[in-house]
């Protein structure tokens, strides 16, 4: 069975950077597209963009291109999520996740910005 | 980019009641939609892939349907364990969309 692990959630300061990460076992990373979406507090669901680990191409929604780095690891089988130059807007939890035959999502990593 | 419209964004249920949400894509974007549950504190679960498609484990009083532009989960007969936030998303094209969601909350 798949499974997506995420890091632990962070505390971090306004204008700084955090890097997230999703491990998956069960399969080989290179297998699926590999998605981010958001979730703020008492909010929806907002995609944030996805890469495919196999090229290392990704695809992003618009409002988080300046926001949000995608990468891949293939060698550990980990996907990161990197958000830059924090800001309360970005408190939230985040979600790795993949959509073939099976949907699998990680636990979710909560991201709160605050001095 | 593609809206996806949700409606209602929340609805008052009771059990045993037939419930309906719906979300309008902005534009054609043919089969390419996935249904969500969530419950507090959770991760998303897919119910409904493909618009039409139920996932698997899912119990068949959960549906999809489409017509036109108008994607509908339905719910016959609501269980307790149903009792959750719905999500609808749409994968034909990028950047993928979800709508607002929909908050069933028992009456």
């Amino acid at each position: 069975e798949v499974q997506l692990q995420q890091s632990g959630a962070e505390l971090v300061r306004p204008g700084t950077s955090v890097k997230l990460s999703c491990k998956v076992s069960g399969d080989t990373i290179t297998a699926y597209y590999m998605h981010f979406v958001k979730q703020r507090p008492g909010q929806g669901l907002e995609w944030i963009g996805r890469i495919d680990p196999e090229d290392d191409s990704t695809k992003y929604a618009e409002k988080f291109k300046n926001k949000a780095t995608l990468t891949a690891d293939t060698s550990s089988n980990t996907a990161y999520l990197k958000l830059s130059s924090l800001t309360s807007e970005d408190t939230a939890t985040y979600f790795c996740t993949v959509w073939t035959r099976f949907a699998y999502w990680g636990q979710g990593t909560l991201v709160t910005v605050s001095s | 980019d593609i809206q996806m419209t949700q409606s209602p964004s929340s609805m008052s249920v009771s059990l045993g009641d037939t419930v309906t949400i719906t979300c309008r894509a902005s534009q054609d974007v043919g089969i390419y939609v996935n249904w969500f549950q969530q419950k507090p504190g959770k991760s998303p679960r897919r119910m409904i892939y493909r618009a039409t498609n139920l996932a698997d484990g899912v119990p068949s009083r959960f549906s999809g349907s489409r017509s036109g532009s108008d994607y509908s989960l339905t719910i016959s007969s609501l269980e307790s364990e149903d009792v959750a936030d719905y999500h609808c998303l749409q994968y034909d094209e990028y950047p993928y969309t979800f709508g607002a969601g929909t908050k069933l909350e028992l009456k």
